[in-house]
C-alpha cells in the first residue's frame, strides 16, 4: 500500500535549536513536498523536490532547508528555530505521470513547538 | 498569485441533512487549472476526495459531488446527505495540469451532529 510516513508525530524544540523532520515515502514518486499549515492559512508550500539530490524553494522557503537523499526521504531542517514556526508540517508525495497523476499523497502531519 | 477561497468554518450540520461548502478560485498563472478536493480526517493526513480536469465536468466521491465552473470560477463540494464520519476538515485546491505544486484554500471544518 502506499505510503508517506512522518517522524517524529510531535516535537517540542527550544528556540535556536535545530530541528529535522523526516519523510519516508513507498509510493516511487519522484514528487515529494513539505507543507506548514496554521490557522487562518491554507497549506503552505515550504520546499518541494523533484527527485534524489533535487530541492526547490516553494512560497514560504525563508528559515528551512531541504534534502533529498534517495527517492524515499525528504527532510525539512530549521537551522535555529524560531517561534514562528510552531506549526503542524505535513510531507506529501507525488508524480506526473501514471495512474497517480495530479494526485498528492499526504503524510499525517508533524506537530511541533517551539518554545 | 492564484488563491483559493473557501466557505470559512466550522460548519455544523445534523446528520441526513444536505451540505454544502463553497470553493471559489483565481487562477492567474495557470492557463488550464486543475481542481481538487482534499479531507483531513482527525489524527491523519490529507487524502484526496475527488478531482476534476476538465472544466464543466463533476467529480464524484463517496457521495460527495462538485462540478467545475469555469465561467463562475468555482468548485463547491456538495452532499445530499450528510453521516457523523463526515466530520473532517475539507480542502479546496488548484493546480496545473502536472500538478507539481498545489494551492490549498484555508480548509473548512465540517461538524455533523447526530
Amino acid at each position: 500500500e502506499a505510503a508517506v510516513t512522518q517522524s517524529p508525530r510531535n516535537k517540542v524544540a527550544v528556540t535556536g535549536g535545530k530541528v529535522t523532520l523526516s519523510c519516508n515515502q513507498t509510493n516511487n514518486h519522484n514528487n515529494m513536498y513539505w507543507y506548514r499549515q496554521d490557522t487562518g492559512h491554507g497549506l503552505r508550500l515550504i520546499h518541494y523536490s523533484y527527485g534524489a539530490g533535487s530541492t526547490e524553494k516553494g512560497d514560504i522557503p525563508d528559515g528551512y532547508k531541504a534534502s533529498r537523499p534517495s527517492q524515499e526521504n525528504f527532510s525539512l531542517i530549521l537551522e535555529l528555530a524560531t517561534p514562528s514556526q510552531t506549526s503542524v508540517y505535513f510531507c506529501a508525495s507525488g508524480d506526473r505521470l501514471g495512474a497517480s497523476q495530479n494526485t498528492l499523497y499526504f503524510g499525517a502531519g508533524t506537530r511541533l513547538s517551539v518554545l | 498569485g492564484d488563491s483559493v477561497t473557501q466557505t470559512e468554518g466550522p460548519v455544523t450540520v445534523s446528520e441526513s441533512e444536505s451540505l454544502i461548502i463553497n470553493c471559489t478560485y483565481s487562477a492567474t498563472s495557470i492557463a488550464y487549472p486543475n481542481l481538487f478536493w482534499y479531507v483531513r480526517y482527525p489524527g491523519e493526513g490529507l487524502q484526496l476526495l475527488l478531482k476534476v480536469i476538465t472544466a464543466g465536468q463533476k467529480g464524484s466521491s463517496r457521495g460527495f459531488e462538485a462540478t467545475y465552473n469555469k465561467e463562475t470560477t468555482s468548485f463547491h463540494l456538495q452532499k445530499a446527505s450528510v453521516q457523523e464520519s463526515d466530520s473532517a476538515v475539507y480542502y479546496c485546491a488548484l493546480g496545473d495540469q502536472g500538478a507539481d505544486r498545489l494551492t490549498f484554500g484555508k480548509g473548512t471544518q465540517l461538524i455533523i451532529q447526530p
